[in-house]
């Protein structure tokens, strides 16, 4: 069953402009770990960020961060002056007990210029 | 520092024909898995290994056959190709099953005529 959900199939933003990506996930364990990974056209996966649950400080790498809210299991990406490389596949996923890692089914971001 | 190899890049197969696509890491991760990529699906788990010796199902294994003989190798087999195996697949690595970095592969794309 698949336990994270992106509702967005596609977005688009205007190079420099600010684009959020949204997550949700479902899990009953109170110890987790979420990422957001990135595919772009050449397919290699890249991690993009990486958030423990446990923090409740918002992951930030670079231009990129999350807007973490545990209590609505909400886990977004929030991408800052975009620019033409960040047009890609972005993949949310969720880690948590056990379990492999559980990813969303992505959402195409297109940067316009 | 080659990463995570898998070979081959590309594969034509007929209904019924068997193959192994191969997958190599030289980090030595204990944790290795494999998922298959599919339009709007996203990412979905078929296999993974949490050292040598060691297997276990994820969410899509039927078709699939795996094993973990040494560190470095987790090979995958389909035993009898079908259409609806026509896929992209990712081998991907980590430190330990437990919430660290996932290291992929740079894909395979399974054509099952």
């Amino acid at each position: 069953a698949q336990t994270v959900t992106q509702s967005q199939p596609e977005m688009s933003v205007q190079e420099a402009e600010t684009v959020t990506l949204s997550c949700t996930y479902d899990t009953s364990e109170s110890d987790y770990y979420l990422f957001w990974y990135k595919q772009p056209p050449s397919r290699q996966m890249i991690l993009v960020i990486r958030q423990e649950a446990y923090k409740q400080q918002n992951a930030t790498e670079n231009r990129f961060s999350v807007n973490f809210q545990k209590a609505a299991k909400s886990f977004s990406l929030k991408i800052s002056d975009s620019q033409l490389g960040d047009a890609a596949m972005y993949f949310c996923a969720r880690y948590s007990g056990n379990t492999p890692l559980v990813f969303g089914k992505g959402t195409r971001l297109s940067v316009i210029a | 520092n080659a990463g995570v190899t898998q070979t081959p890049k590309f594969q034509v197969l007929k209904t019924g024909q068997s193959m192994t696509l191969q997958c190599a890491q030289d980090m030595n991760h204990e944790y290795m898995s494999w998922y298959r990529q599919d339009p709007g699906m996203g990412l979905r788990l078929i296999h993974y290994s949490v050292g040598a010796g060691i297997t276990d199902q994820g969410e899509v294994p039927n078709g699939y056959n795996v094993s973990r003989s040494t560190t470095e190798d987790f090979p995958l087999r389909l035993l009898s190709a079908a259409p609806s195996q026509t896929s992209v697949y990712f081998c991907a690595s980590s430190y330990s099953s437990v919430a660290w970095e996932l290291f992929f592969g740079e894909g395979s794309r399974l054509t099952v005529l």
